[in-house]
């Protein structure tokens, strides 16, 4: 158990529709990360954050927003869905982000959408 | 071409034998490296961290990474079933995204 705790396990939806999922980091972690894996493009990095502020953006579609709430915890909004959008999404947390050292980053057990 | 070239498997070796999983990469920028061990419909679990070139041992797992050749690998010695997964190799430019390969599917065969 890696202490980051992902809710909902699994979600299946209609296209067009709009879900959100939810992150709680490690307990003390202040940077949260997403993740999509899907079975054609593996693990890509989707956006971070850092105590409540954005830090870095990947290949994170105009359709999909996060954001990190003073508790830390983060929800990843997934709007306007398509099929190619089912995939598992991951986030995961690490203690802090610094200018030189990275920090291993911690991953939550996933939530499965199905996008019908 | 991918920033982090793995070859996907899949893998299949006898219980007890040694495992050798590798990785390369394009970016002259990585210096932080990574195993990920991710069993099926689970989140990637952390294996071992290595920050520029060297080996580093932990248990039955050795990491190596080479910088002037862009390649990173993992050894898995005397094999378990339990290590049946796919194992992730990531690595990022200081504290910033994991960029990850693919992942190499392994069964470890009783």
């Amino acid at each position: 158990d890696s202490g980051v705790t992902q809710t909902p396990k699994h979600l299946i939806t209609a296209t067009g529709q709009r879900v959100t999922l939810r992150c709680s980091p490690r307990s003390g972690d202040l940077s949260v990360y997403w993740y999509q894996q899907s079975l054609d493009q593996g693990l890509q990095f989707l956006i971070q954050y850092y105590n409540g502020e954005e830090r870095a953006k990947g290949n994170i579609l105009e359709r999909f927003s996060a954001q990190q709430f003073p508790d830390l915890h983060s929800e990843l909004n997934l709007s306007s869905l398509e099929l190619g959008d089912s995939a598992l999404y991951f986030c995961a947390s690490s203690p802090r982000t610094s200018g030189g050292n990275t920090d291993t980053q911690y991953f939550g057990p996933g939530t499965r959408l199905t996008v019908l | 071409q991918k920033e982090v070239e793995q070859d996907p498997g899949p893998l299949s070796v006898p219980e007890g034998a040694i495992v050798s999983l590798n990785c390369t990469y394009s970016n002259s920028a990585f210096q932080y490296f990574m195993w990920y061990r991710q069993y099926s419909r689970k989140g990637p679990e952390l294996l071992m961290y290595t920050y520029s070139s060297g080996n580093k041992e932990d248990g039955r797992f050795t990491a190596q990474v080479d910088k002037s050749s862009k390649y990173i690998s993992l050894f898995i010695r005397d094999s378990q079933p339990s290590d049946s997964a796919t194992y992730l190799c990531a690595m990022s430019v200081g504290a910033q995204k994991l960029v990850f390969g693919q992942g190499t599917r392994l069964t470890i065969n009783p």
